[in-house]
């Protein structure tokens, strides 16, 4: 089985909807990382969390991680066509704060 | 934040050549760099470790003789593919590790990555 899990694995919803994005790790969380990338292209990074309960928001895009449940979830409100593509968790399961397992990714439609 | 470079962003090689991808932290020391590969509809896999003046740390799996890197200098490191064939057609992308200040631990950084093509 994955070390890391993200559901949904795809998801389209119509412009306007808020959104969940769910990443479960099957290991301890030392950090979690996410990503957003359009096919074919590097990672953007959107944010890190580290502490248990942590949350951080930039602009619609919120991030929660809870450590005991070794799960994070990303909620975008009021989902935009800008933000279409693949959403992708990063964990750091070995507590080195670099090397980074990857979840299978989340790909995002954002329809009219 | 912190700016990893990689070059080229897309390369067609002919099979049996070999295919350079650098990869280059711009603004910052980068003592460990991290290579990626992501096969399509796929997550990122980590291929090796890469540490500046030693040996790079390949996962379980990835032949170190197939995938040659070299971290000589404290802003770049190497991925290059020897003798490709079409199998390794991929997505490769390097990150690297940034000291984000006192206290408030690293971050890793991401390259825009190379898309691999051989013909």
């Amino acid at each position: 089985s994955q070390e890391l899990e993200q559901s949904p694995q795809s998801l389209i919803v119509q412009e306007g909807k808020n959104l969940t994005i769910n990443c479960t790790s099957s290991k301890t969380l030392y950090g979690l990382y996410w990503y957003k990338q359009k096919y074919g292209e590097g990672l953007i990074f959107l944010m890190m969390l580290q502490k248990g309960g942590e949350e951080k928001s930039h602009e619609k895009i919120t991030a929660k991680l809870d450590e005991k449940k070794q799960q994070s979830s990303l909620h975008i409100t009021a989902s935009q066509p800008s933000h279409a593509g693949i959403y992708l968790c990063g964990a750091d399961t070995a507590g080195t704060a670099s090397k980074l397992t990857f979840g299978t990714g989340t790909r995002l439609q954002v329809t009219l | 934040g912190a700016v990893v470079s990689q070059h080229p962003s897309r390369v067609i090689c002919k099979s049996g050549t070999s295919v350079k991808i650098e990869c280059r932290s711009l603004d910052f020391q980068a003592t460990t760099m991290f290579w990626y590969r992501q096969f399509p509809k796929k997550s990122l896999m980590l291929m090796a470790t890469s540490n500046e003046g030693s040996k790079a740390t390949y996962e379980q799996g990835v032949e170190k003789d197939k995938f040659l890197i070299n971290h000589a200098s404290l802003t770049l490191s190497t991925l290059t593919v020897t003798s490709a064939h079409p199998e390794d057609s991929s997505f490769y992308i390097c990150s690297a590790r940034a000291l984000l200040g006192r206290g408030h631990g690293t971050e890793a950084f991401f390259g825009q990555g190379t898309r691999l093509t051989v013909v």
